[in-house]
């Protein structure tokens, strides 16, 4: 039972444009949402969070949207750098517990 | 400030040995999590400590595997009689969440094991 599902194993997209990281979940009692990037033989190092009282969150080139209603959050990078290739993962929390449930990841590629 | 650092980077085994994966977290952090991430998966939950205590093990798969943070702050997980199944990157996490808050988990490099 995958309760957290990221749809695109990967996304290739050109410096400068936008990069947008799409995850969906189904369980009702997730309230805190984060982002997570990934290098090659490294930690997932954290991005970005969105508590679910909000419906978006910005940091610098980096926005997380949450719509509660379908479930469905989402990663904006704008504009995307070569340097932001890399996995990333998003994940869902609750109040209630302490661990993180992750989606499968997608691998971005920013070409130069 | 020193992040979290886990110990070692790498570990090969055998088949049907014991080994011991350790984790330092954040300074000051009360709750520590393990994680294990197969080759294209997520990371997927074994324990959760607060403190001292393991207030949540439901990720545990079974009881070869078991985990401690005695004095609440290193914890090691121990793993009793590999089996290649076992092979993952093994992922330490650090916040300081409280009871009934939610938090930002903070991730180790993790430890790769290979299982012969």
């Amino acid at each position: 039972d995958q309760q957290v599902k990221q749809n695109s194993p990967s996304l290739s997209v050109q410096e400068g444009r936008i990069s947008i990281l799409n995850c969906d979940y189904t369980n009702s009692m997730f309230d805190y949402f984060l982002w997570y990037k990934k290098y090659p033989a490294e930690g997932p190092t954290f991005l970005i969070s969105i508590s679910s009282i909000k419906d978006k969150n910005e940091d610098g080139r980096f926005t997380v949207f949450l719509n509660k209603s379908a479930k469905h959050l989402s990663l904006h990078i704008v504009p995307s750098q070569p340097g932001d290739s890399a996995v990333y993962f998003c994940a869902a929390t609750s109040t209630s517990y302490g661990k993180l449930t992750f989606g499968q990841g997608t691998i971005l590629t920013v070409h130069p | 400030g020193a992040g979290v650092s886990q110990t070692p980077s790498n570990k090969v085994t055998e088949k049907g040995k014991y080994v011991e994966l350790r984790c330092d977290p954040i300074s000051g952090h009360t709750a520590l999590y393990w994680y294990r991430q197969s080759l294209g998966q997520g990371p997927e939950f074994l324990i959760y400590f607060q403190g001292t205590g393991a207030a949540d093990d439901s990720g545990l798969p079974n009881d070869r595997f078991f985990a401690v943070r005695p004095e609440g702050s290193v914890s090691t997980l121990k793993i009793q009689r590999t089996e290649r199944g076992d092979s993952a990157v093994y992922l330490c996490a650090s916040s300081s969440k409280r009871p009934g808050g939610t938090d930002t988990q903070y991730f180790g490099p993790g430890t790769r094991l290979t299982v012969l």
